[in-house]
């Protein structure tokens, strides 16, 4: 069975401090996206990865950067973390183009 | 950028009815998935459509793909509780391009 496991499925941080979420998957895909999903605005695409060391801003990717050392491990990094960054935070995983992306359980995070 | 509308937003049936949702775009899609989402749980994917006009059926569940490539349709027969969950369609532009566009989705719940 393909794995994608974020590290937290609740956080709670302060305004200001910086923020890291963590992805690990174990498909060995070269691609992983990070996305935000919101009520009413569905899942919107932060940021993604096609290789180790490389990354493409998304739809949303203001507040937001990426880490990508290791092809397993993709994190996403709120800089200085706001209160409109509450929200649940999605990782997934896909290798080819027209595969289906297989995505963590999410990790809810509350900016205080 | 590529916009998917998903209708309706919420749907609450009896268990053993039938029920339709919808998927529509501004674009034509290369392809279209759907996923289902359960409470706690990251969208895990049902099917992928590439043809236009194509019916692919998931035991209870058929899945439509528009002859113009603009919109799919999933339909559940005699619904059951399991069924419950937020429903997600998306998709890519170009064949090729990296980033999929979900829907905001349908959140569908069935009554026993």
């Amino acid at each position: 069975d393909v794995k994608v496991t974020q590290s937290s499925r609740y956080l709670v941080k302060r305004t200001g401090e910086k923020v890291f979420l963590e992805c690990v998957q174990d498909m060995d895909h070269e691609n992983m996206f990070w996305y935000r999903q919101d009520p009413g605005l569905g899942l919107r695409l932060i940021y993604f990865s096609y290789d180790v060391k490389m990354k493409e801003k998304g739809d949303i990717p203001e507040g937001y950067s990426v880490s990508r050392e290791k092809k397993e491990r993709f994190s996403l990094i709120l800089e200085s973390a706001s209160t409109n960054q509450t929200s649940m935070y999605l990782c997934a995983g896909r290798g080819a183009y027209n595969q289906p992306q297989h995505f963590g359980d999410g990790t809810r995070l509350s900016i205080l | 950028t590529q916009l998917l509308e998903q209708s309706p937003q919420f749907l609450s049936i009896q268990e053993g009815e039938n029920l339709t949702v919808y998927c529509n775009s501004s674009s034509v899609f290369s392809s279209l998935q759907w996923y289902r989402q359960e409470p706690g749980e990251g969208p895990v994917l049902l099917v992928t459509v590439v043809t236009g006009g194509e019916v692919k059926k998931l035991k209870r569940l058929t899945f439509q793909f528009g002859d113009a490539r603009k919109d799919s349709s999933l339909h559940i027969t005699a619904a059951q509780t399991g069924d419950t969950g937020l429903y997600l369609c998306a998709s890519a532009p170009n064949f090729g391009n990296e980033k999929l566009t979900f829907g905001t989705g349908t959140r569908l719940t069935i009554i026993p």
